[in-house]
Order: C-alpha cells, then sequence, then structure tokens
C-alpha cells in the first residue's frame, strides 16, 4: 500500500516567487493536514481538509492557502515567498474523519528554500 | 492554549539500555496522543498511538503509556539498537482540532554502539 506522497521533494525559489506543492494520501483517506517545520519553530500545523472543505487552520497569514480535490489529493500554495518560509512542509492523511482525525500519515515532505 | 513539553531535548544512550522518552501536556482536554520518529531530512515516521480512553499501547520493542489527569506520556523502547537513533515527537490532538496535532519539540536519541 503506497504511503503519502509529496511533490516535489525540494525545489528552490526566489523572493517574491509563488510555490505550489502537492500531496497525495494514502489510498481511502480522506483527511489531509499541513505542516511546516522549521529548526526555530518546530512543527506548526497550516491546515486541514476533509471531503474537500477546509476544516481547521492555523495561525499563518493569508498567503499560505489550500486546497483538496475529489479525489482527496491536495495542494498548498504560497504566494509571495519571503526568506522566512524556507521549512520542510509535511502532508499528513488520516482515515478518520469525524470528530477527531486519528492516526495521521506523513509524507517525506517538501524541502523549499527561499533566496 | 495546549503545550506539550518534551524532556530532555537529547539523549544519548549504549546500545541494549532501555530508553524512556517524556511527554508532557498542559490541557488533558485530547482525543489521542501520538508517537512519531523523524530521521534526519525525512517525514515523520508514526510508531504509537494511544486514545484518550486508553491508558497504554505497545508494538514490538516499544511501549507507550498515557495519564491525561497528569497530562504525561512516556514512551519506553526496550533493548536500544543504533537504529533506533532519530528524534522522537510526541504530538496530542485536542477535542476539536480537527487534523491540528500540537507538537512537542522533539527528544533526539543517539544510541551508541
Amino acid at each position: 500500500k503506497a504511503g503519502v506522497t509529496q511533490t516535489p521533494r525540494y525545489l528552490i525559489k526566489t523572493r517574491g516567487q509563488q510555490v505550489t506543492l502537492s500531496c497525495s494520501p494514502i489510498s481511502g483517506h480522506r483527511s489531509v493536514s499541513w505542516y511546516q517545520q522549521t529548526p526555530g519553530q518546530g512543527l506548526q500545523f497550516l491546515f486541514e481538509y476533509f471531503s474537500e472543505t477546509q476544516r481547521n487552520k492555523g495561525n499563518f497569514p493569508g498567503r499560505f492557502s489550500g486546497r483538496q480535490f475529489s479525489n482527496s489529493r491536495s495542494e498548498m500554495n504560497v504566494s509571495t515567498l519571503e526568506l522566512g518560509d524556507s521549512a520542510l512542509y509535511l502532508c499528513a492523511s488520516s482515515l478518520l474523519g469525524t470528530e477527531n482525525t486519528g492516526e495521521l500519515f506523513f509524507g517525506e515532505g517538501s524541502r523549499l528554500t527561499v533566496l | 492554549k495546549q503545550e506539550v513539553t518534551q524532556i530532555p531535548a537529547a539523549l544519548s544512550v549504549p546500545e541494549g539500555e532501555n530508553l524512556v522518552l517524556n511527554c508532557s501536556f498542559t490541557d488533558s482536554a485530547i482525543y489521542n496522543l501520538q508517537w512519531f520518529r523523524q530521521d534526519p531530512g525525512k517525514g515523520l515516521t508514526s510508531l504509537l498511538l494511544i486514545q484518550s480512553s486508553q491508558r497504554e499501547q505497545t508494538s514490538g520493542r516499544l511501549n507507550a503509556s498515557l495519564d491525561k489527569s497528569s497530562g504525561r506520556s512516556t514512551l519506553y523502547i526496550a533493548a536500544s539498537q543504533p537504529g533506533d537513533s532519530a528524534t522522537y515527537l510526541c504530538a496530542v490532538e485536542g477535542a476539536d482540532s480537527w487534523g491540528k496535532l500540537q507538537f512537542g519539540a522533539g527528544t533526539q536519541v543517539v544510541v551508541t554502539p
């Protein structure tokens, strides 16, 4: 059974550009969450989607956005990139989708470097 | 606001010793607590999930306990091996969190041969 797949794995952008990251969840999983990991802040929650609806959002500026498609695949977009957006972006999927999401399975992440 | 703390931040043990990793959280209103492992530059690997109604979970050499009332969880790794070297993170999911896990900063473990 394939795990959570994130693409691209590595990317370099310059300030002011935008970036789109993709996540394919484990087959059958309908909840997808996104996290940002940096050495200084650790793991921080970005947002969660279930059945194409954003159900929860972390404390990030509006430059960070996401969406989920009918096949549960998800994308996140960061516009007007800043140096501080350099991070490992992790996607996680979960089978459950009711009051809580249950066990989360993470992908390998997309390493974004902003120059 | 939920805060998750992991102590110690780093730990080095000789091969064969048992590992004890601690996690504490401030708000006992949680749905579950999950332990993860992260190797350098990699994603997170789920180790154990403990539902709020459970006291412990076991998988192979791993055992995790949960005491909601005191806001604590402990991960035990028996007979450590060099391959256990990694950063271990605990995370809690709150009552209305929907996919939002609150993570600790992690404990970096080195098991020396």
